[in-house]
């Protein structure tokens, strides 16, 4: 499984874009990339999954060069509900297991 | 929307107690996980099932047991509860996805916080 290496932690003001980047120098050629968030006292709880280029969803986007040996996650207008942990994950289908690391805690500043 | 529930938010045991955590999945996902998490460690797998009667061994598996005899139902065992594993304990499921669906989900619970005195 591949090993995915985030910043320990991030602060950012309400209404800024904040980019998370998450680096993953040995993915695999099946390997998807998954974003989880996780609230104080909540499970994780998935964001968006990417495989290359650009993902875009209601919450977030997903950049993905095209070497794919990292990741940036992208989230609009941060407001302070946007504090959370959030965790890049890498892997493919049928992996048994998938490895949350440790996460960057984002802390949004009013 | 998928529904993961754990049996309590809260609890609290004693050194020595055999305790069980239960998690029970409302989507007939095939997996399941049992995770812990600690400040500055992060989400730790400790055990999952891929189908009933089935299961596999995480990171850190000592001093824990599971039990999958429904699909929809996880527990986690501790055989004797210790103080070092007062910690949150938190429940997923997912389903397999097959061909270029992605990697599986993982939807979770919202976690059972352990002290053990």
């Amino acid at each position: 499984l591949a090993k995915t290496t985030q910043p320990i932690s991030m602060d950012s003001y309400e209404g800024q874009e904040v980019n998370i980047t998450c680096s993953h120098n040995n993915i695999a050629t099946n390997d998807y990339i998954t974003w989880y968030q996780q609230f104080p006292s909540q499970g994780p709880r998935f964001i968006i999954q990417g495989y290359k280029t650009k993902v875009t969803n209601e919450v977030a986007s997903l950049f993905i060069p095209a070497d794919r040996k990292s990741s940036t996650l992208s989230l609009p207008r941060v407001s302070l509900s946007d504090t959370a942990v959030y965790y890049c994950l890498v892997g493919a289908v049928g992996d048994d297991k998938i490895i949350f690391g440790k996460g960057t805690r984002l802390h949004i500043l009013p | 929307d998928v529904k993961v529930t754990q049996s309590s938010r809260y609890l609290v045991k004693r050194t020595g107690e055999k305790v069980f955590l239960e998690c029970v999945q409302d989507m007939d996902h095939e997996n399941m996980f049992w995770y812990r998490q600690d400040p500055g460690l992060g989400l730790r797998l400790i055990y999952f099932s891929y189908d009933v009667k089935m299961k596999e061994k995480g990171d850190i598996p000592e001093g824990y047991s599971v039990s999958r005899e429904k699909k929809e139902r996880f527990s986690l065992i501790l055989e004797s509860a210790s103080t070092n594993q007062t910690s949150m304990y938190l429940c997923a499921s997912s389903l397999t996805l097959a061909g270029d669906s992605g990697t599986d989900t993982q939807y979770f619970g919202p976690g059972t916080r352990l002290t053990v005195l």
